[in-house]
């Protein structure tokens, strides 16, 4: 699977948008761009995942660059609620593993 | 519909005791996943399994068993615990990756080894 990076940490106003940024530029064609998030300290959640098209779920938007090398998750009006650890993964169709990197640490303030 | 169930919540062993981290999942998921989170750390596989009777390890399998008798449960033994494995544990599930769900995640399992 190919290798994500994420900057460490990230700030966002309540109620404004929240844009997390991935980079997977040696992502190849049957590879899915997978977003998660971790609250505190408690299992982590699916929020949305995309292969080409941009994606928008109750949780998310997913936009993903025409070249698929990177991809934003957008937040729409952010909440204290959404402060956590997010995780961009890259993962083939069919695979079992989720390689879990650093994440984005994304703090909401009031 | 509780979906995945991780039991104990908390523990706390002596070296070289054993015990069994147990997961049960109710959504009738053929993938289940065994992770371990160390501070500040993002989550490393331990080991997996796509369906009963099928299990394969991840990147830190040294140390820990699993088997996978039902679709269910999905246990994780520990055989001589060690304080290296120290750390909150956590199971997953999901649909079988063709229909590309993502993973329900439990709560976890916070280990200490003393």
């Amino acid at each position: 699977d190919a290798k994500t990076t994420q900057p460490t940490s990230m700030d966002c106003a309540e109620g404004r948008a929240a844009n997390l940024p991935c980079n997977h530029s040696t992502i190849s064609g049957n590879e899915y761009v997978y977003w998660y998030r971790q609250i505190h300290s408690q299992g982590p959640q699916y929020i949305i995942h995309g292969l080409k098209n941009n994606e928008t779920n109750e949780m998310a938007s997913l936009i993903i660059t025409e070249d698929r090398k990177s991809s934003t998750l957008i937040l729409p009006h952010a909440t204290l609620r959404d402060t956590a650890v997010y995780y961009c993964i890259v993962r083939t169709q069919g695979a079992q593993k989720l390689v879990f990197g650093q994440g984005t640490r994304l703090t909401i303030n009031p | 519909n509780a979906g995945v169930t991780q039991t104990p919540k908390f523990q706390v062993l002596k070296t070289g005791q054993s015990m069994t981290l147990q997961c049960a999942q109710d959504m009738n998921h053929e993938y289940m996943s065994w992770y371990r989170q160390d501070p500040g750390m993002g989550l490393r596989l331990i080991h997996y399994s796509v369906g009963a009777g099928i299990t394969d390890q991840g990147e830190v399998p040294n140390g820990y068993n699993v088997s996978r008798s039902t679709t269910e449960d999905f246990p994780l033994r520990l055989l001589s615990a060690a304080p290296s494995q120290t750390s909150v544990y956590f199971c997953a599930s999901s649909r079988p990756a063709a229909a590309n769900y993502g993973y329900t995640f439990g709560s976890g399992t916070r280990l200490t080894v003393v």
